[in-house]
């Protein structure tokens, strides 16, 4: 199970950390990623990170703004969101690799998502 | 990046007849396909993965296919529960993965 926290309204400009609570299942083996869905839009890929945490990608439209980072002996992850803008503005999931390894895979669990509005 | 492009955007069926939904890919993503289920206010859920293997728990209505460019998911008698919007995943380019736009199935 995952159990996303740390939505909320935001100035642009400001910051957000979002968290990411597992259970259920062994946090450190596996890659981890976020996920956002602007209102009435489709999914977008956000940030990945690898299980151990020594490597991270991020969507174009978030780099150097964004941090993903994950805590193993929390089972945490996390998103350190800067420099908010409008069109950030979005459901925001983490999710799974179905798998362990270093390779591409489905998305088998997923958080319920927290909201993030970023409004003046 | 890979574009995933889904057909058609709105699908409108009646419940017991067969739904197919389309996904392209921009570019070979061999079978590293992934399909979803959104239904509102809920997260999405795995369907199919693997081009064609339904994830556990998955009713043997849902079945995927092809491999390459060109997949399928094909829902063989639509039930009510199955009235969603459907996003088809590409993983073979895993550290930039992209998502379909999705095809939203309603009711006809």
């Amino acid at each position: 199970q995952l159990v996303e926290s740390g939505g909320g309204v935001v100035q642009p400009g400001r910051s957000l950390r979002l968290s990411c609570a597992a259970s259920g299942f062994t946090f450190s083996s596996y890659g981890m990623h976020w996920v956002r869905q602007a209102p009435g839009k489709g999914l977008e890929r956000v940030a990945i990170i690898w299980f151990d945490g020594k490597n991270k990608y991020y969507a174009d439209s978030v780099k150097d703004r964004f941090t993903i980072s994950r805590d193993n002996s929390k089972n945490t992850l996390f998103l350190q969101m800067n420099s908010l803008r409008a069109e950030d503005t979005a459901v925001y999931y983490c999710a799974r690799d179905q798998f362990r390894g270093l390779k591409g895979f489905a998305f088998d669990i997923w958080g319920q998502g927290t909201m993030v509005t970023v409004s003046s | 990046e890979i574009v995933m492009t889904q057909s058609p955007a709105t699908l409108s069926v009646s419940p017991g007849e067969r739904a197919t939904l389309s996904c392209r890919a921009s570019q070979s993503v061999s079978s590293n396909l992934a399909w979803y289920q959104q239904k509102p206010g809920q997260a999405p859920r795995l369907l199919i993965y693997g081009a064609s293997t339904r994830a556990t728990g998955i009713p043997a209505r849902f079945s995927g296919s092809g491999s390459g460019t060109e997949f399928t998911l094909t829902i063989s008698s639509l039930q009510s529960e199955d009235f969603a919007v459907y996003y088809c995943h590409q993983y073979n380019d895993w550290l930039s993965w992209t998502f379909g736009q999705g095809t939203k199935v309603g009711i006809k």
